[in-house]
């Protein structure tokens, strides 16, 4: 099973600031990596497919990169709204797929 | 718009068959798209449990949940079941269900329903 790996798992960070979250894959998978945004209480949402495209309804201050074994999300300017935890999930190994263990990106 | 709102008991005995059902609304469950279920024990992450494709056939099953799960569609009534018997208090969770996209650049979840807390204790 291929296995994924975020980090940190909690940062604290300021209105405003750049926020990079990480995720390595067990092995490659080429960018079949997709993101999601959970706020307290609620479900996920997509937030980011094939490791750089933006689902609609989220601003561009989001972005996703990477490709192969190491991923990155990055969100510009962040903004209260912002506060959550981030999932990624691969599906390389579909019909097998694997959520990464989240971050939570909280206000400092 | 797509929506999904999940339903079924809250609370399952141990050792019994936690069922959910899951109802679309703003789209067929026909149109070639996966649906599928998702859990969340209390302050842990996410784990797929598995997701069925509109020709009620073909179902995918996460390997550490399979010999206990089933989850069927039915496309007359615009929803799709989950099925999890013999359950201990690990089963506790929130249950999403949601929409899998199926496409060339890889399979997502999205959207989701709400979530449903289900509790496994005697």
């Amino acid at each position: 099973d291929i296995q994924m790996t975020q980090s940190p798992s909690s940062l604290s960070a300021f209105v405003g600031d750049r926020v990079t979250i990480t995720c390595r894959a067990s092995q490659s998978i080429a960018t079949y990596l997709n993101w999601y945004q959970q706020k307290p209480g609620k479900a996920p949402k997509l937030l980011i497919y094939a490791a750089s495209s933006l689902e609609s309804g989220f601003p561009p201050r989001f972005s996703g990169s990477g490709s192969g074994t190491d991923f990155t999300l990055t969100i510009n300017s962040l903004q209260p709204e912002d506060f959550a935890t981030y999932y990624c999930q691969q599906s390389y190994s579909t019909p097998a797929l694997t959520f990464g263990g989240g971050t939570k990106v909280e206000i400092k | 718009q797509v929506q999904l709102q999940e339903s079924g008991p809250g609370l399952v005995k141990p050792s019994e068959t936690l069922s959910l059902t899951c109802t679309v609304s703003g789209s067929s469950v026909s149109g070639g798209y996966y649906w599928g279920w998702i859990r969340q024990p209390p302050g842990k992450g996410l784990e797929w449990i598995g997701y069925v494709f509109d020709d009620s056939v073909t179902t995918h099953y996460n390997s550490s949940l399979k010999s206990r799960v089933t989850i069927s569609i039915d496309t007359s009534k615009k929803n799709f079941s989950l099925r999890l018997r013999s359950v201990t208090a690990a089963d506790t969770a929130v249950y999403y269900c949601a929409r899998l996209g199926v496409a060339g650049r890889g399979n997502w979840f999205g959207p989701w329903g709400q979530g449903t807390l289900v509790t496994v204790s005697p």
